[in-house]
């Protein structure tokens, strides 16, 4: 079966700390792509960055990074300085395509709370 | 503008009484899909459409019915809607050819079944 687990609910911070979200995934394709979803409070959700199973490196955009590990099925997603815009739901999900079928599964979503 | 467009943005019903939300979108994608959000959940996906005329269940299609009758729109039909179907509900497109392609999401419509 298919999951995504994000095991922090909710995470509050003061402005300027680093924070890591994170996220274990669970599939037996070999094949499939991890997301992050940002919803801020005006509720639209927002893509982030997407990694195929075969691309490990990390990446790094501005106060952003993800640490992709196949090793620990973690995706991984650290805010450097963090800042009050940064307050948001953050969902990872993962998209699998089966047989001609696709279905992506998203975890239950963290609730950063960055406080100035 | 690139967007998928979703209506209406809040609804409030009554139980039994048939609605649909609409989707449609302006990229020429191929997969469209429906989501709903609650609480503590996320999101869950109710259906998905991988080309006109070809549609699929998600994870929670109970009470739910779609149609794809066209490339560009994906309604959400509630023919007999209950409470437990309040919710946040989202609709999504993306070129199926890429699967590594994110979603394009729409606005959201707010549903609420008393």
């Amino acid at each position: 079966a298919q999951k995504v687990t994000q095991a922090q609910t909710e995470i509050s911070v003061v402005e300027k700390e680093d924070v890591t979200l994170d996220c274990v995934y669970e599939t037996r394709d070999t094949t499939y792509y991890l997301f992050w979803y940002k919803q801020p409070p005006s509720g639209e959700l927002v893509f982030l960055i997407r990694r195929n199973s075969f691309d490990e490196q990390n990446e790094i955009s501005g106060r952003y990074s993800w640490n992709f590990q196949k090793s620990t099925s973690s995706f991984n997603f650290t805010i450097t300085a963090s800042q009050v815009v940064d307050s948001a739901v953050y969902f990872c999900a993962l998209r699998l395509t089966q047989g001609g079928s696709e279905k992506l599964v998203f975890g239950k979503g963290m609730k950063l709370t960055v406080n100035p | 503008e690139a967007q998928v467009t979703q209506n209406p943005r809040y609804l409030i019903t009554v139980t039994g009484k048939k609605l649909t939300v609409t989707c449609s979108q302006n990229m020429n994608h191929e997969y469209m899909s429906w989501y709903r959000q609650d609480p503590g959940l996320g999101l869950r996906q109710i259906y998905y459409s991988m080309n006109v005329e070809v549609t699929d269940k998600g994870d929670v299609p109970e009470g739910y019915k779609v149609s794809r009758k066209e490339k560009r729109n994906f309604p959400l039909i509630l023919e007999s809607p209950s409470p437990n179907q309040t919710s946040l509900y989202f609709c999504a497109s993306s070129l199926h050819r890429s699967p590594g392609a994110p979603l394009h999401f729409g606005n959201g419509t707010r549903l609420t079944v008393t």
